[in-house]
């Protein structure tokens, strides 16, 4: 079966550095995704990787290992905004997006 | 631009009637996607449709229906609801032709099954 793995809840404070690991099994890679949820609103895009390595967006950075299974999403300077869910997605063979049940991150000040 | 909009924002539905969630893009994106999530659960994939005319079923398509007249809309409809139909409902939009065809999320449907 297909499975994404996340830690479900992560506590952290503001100004520090957190990271968001993902691991995971699917029939296929076509690139991994990681979105941000606030509660009760949409998930917007954060970030992609298709190829190995780390990719950087400002206070965000994203790094995958395709022969791992594993990503993980590193936010820096943490505000309190940050305060949300991560979600981590994979698309398959099929091009379809197969999810992770998301990680609350809950930033003290 | 709107983006996506969904209707209604939420509903209160009694088991065993229908309702149509509704879905409208404005981005002319080809790729549609109906989405439910629950707590604990990640988003699970219901139907989806990669160009107006065509649709095809997700992870949980049973008790849905959808259609895709045009590029524009996307209505899911629940034919006889049941409870564990409870649950919010995403809608997304994706350009299959992008560089990431990364999906854009309409605000959800909040649907409550009595």
């Amino acid at each position: 079966g297909q499975n994404i793995d996340q830690p479900t809840e992560m506590t952290a404070t503001e100004g520090a550095i957190v990271q968001i690991n993902c691991t995971y099994q699917t029939s296929g890679f076509n690139g991994l995704f990681w979105y941000q949820q606030h509660a009760g609103e949409a998930p917007t895009f954060l970030s992609y990787n298709v190829l190995d390595g780390l990719e950087e967006k400002g206070r965000f950075s994203s790094f995958l290992s395709r022969s791992k299974g594993y990503s993980y999403l590193l936010l820096k300077e943490l505000q309190m905004k940050d305060s949300a869910s991560y979600l981590c997605a994979v698309r398959d063979s099929n091009y379809q997006l197969i999810w992770g049940a998301g990680t609350k991150l809950i930033i003290k000040p | 631009t709107a983006g996506i909009t969904q209707a209604p924002t939420s509903q209160i539905l009694a088991a065993g009637r229908s309702m149509t969630l509704r879905c409208t893009q404005d981005m002319r994106h080809n790729a549609m996607y109906w989405y439910r999530q629950d707590l604990g659960l990640g988003l699970r994939l219901i139907h989806y449709s990669n160009t107006a005319g065509t649709t095809g079923k997700g992870e949980v398509p049973d008790g849905y229906s959808v259609s895709r007249a045009n590029t524009d809309d996307f209505p899911l409809t629940l034919a006889s609801a049941v409870p564990s139909q409870t649950s919010v409902y995403f809608c997304a939009s994706s350009d299959r032709g992008g560089d990431y065809n990364e999906q854009f999320f309409g605000p959800g449907t909040r649907l409550t099954v009595l």
